[in-house]
């Protein structure tokens, strides 16, 4: 089952925060995140692995609730070039190179 | 990091026809993928494709309707089999770098195929 996630679409006005958050109903090994602009491909963000730590990258964080099966991805004081649609991807054994993309979050960022 | 290249770009197919969709990446890897998204949505796993043995199909996902080859460690054939409209969709094929072990995977910029 696909791993759901919300919201389905936001706007923001540069310089605003955004939560996206990503649930799954089983339980996970990892849960990776990508950002797709529109016409391109999906380029790699973060993962996250079971019992590890959040991880951070410039403004764009994310966690991990192992025990909820669920993840957030922060993205602090947004910038124009984080438009874009974000998937959370999730793995479920160590090794298992195969991801279940969540439903995704469309992300606008408005002047 | 891995850079992939995908033929065709675009595409448009009459019902019932075939296309075959090349993917050829700058360097060895172990683990090619082929995804479709359809429009506005997701990414799906269609089957991951495997060096010297068949093509290893997700549920939903069969080898008479979207065979598989991979030739070598750089290179992967999808094709999409008795198009019908349906199958309309961007295909992306995705890999794995060999000995990277950070879980990122490279994606090529897609087919996009329409189906009339």
């Amino acid at each position: 089952q696909q791993p759901v996630q919300s919201p389905q679409a936001v706007i923001l006005r540069e310089g605003e925060d955004a939560v996206i958050n990503c649930s799954s109903s089983k339980a996970l090994y990892s849960v990776h995140w990508y950002r797709q602009k529109h016409g391109e491909a999906p380029v790699f963000l973060m993962i996250l692995l079971k019992g590890g730590e959040q991880k951070g990258h410039e403004k764009i964080s994310a966690s991990f609730n192992e025990k909820k099966q669920q993840s957030s991805l922060y993205l602090t004081a947004s910038q124009l070039s984080y438009s874009g649609t974000y998937f959370c991807g999730t793995a479920i054994n160590f090794g298992n190179e195969k991801l279940t993309f969540g439903t995704g979050t469309r992300l606008t960022i408005i002047p | 990091s891995a850079v992939i290249s995908q033929k065709p770009s675009r595409d448009i197919c009459q019902r019932g026809t075939s296309l075959t969709i090349q993917c050829q990446v700058d360097s060895q890897v172990t683990m090619m993928f082929w995804y479709r998204q359809q429009p506005g949505q997701s990414l799906t796993l269609i089957a991951t494709a495997n060096q010297g043995s068949e093509a290893t199909y997700e549920s939903g996902f069969v080898i008479d309707k979207f065979p598989i080859s991979r030739p070598n460690l750089t290179f992967s054939t999808l094709t999409v089999s008795n198009m019908s409209p349906e199958d309309s969709s961007i295909y992306l094929c995705s890999v794995e770098e060999a000995g990277r072990n950070t879980g990122e995977l490279f994606f090529g910029e897609g087919s996009r195929l329409t189906v009339l």
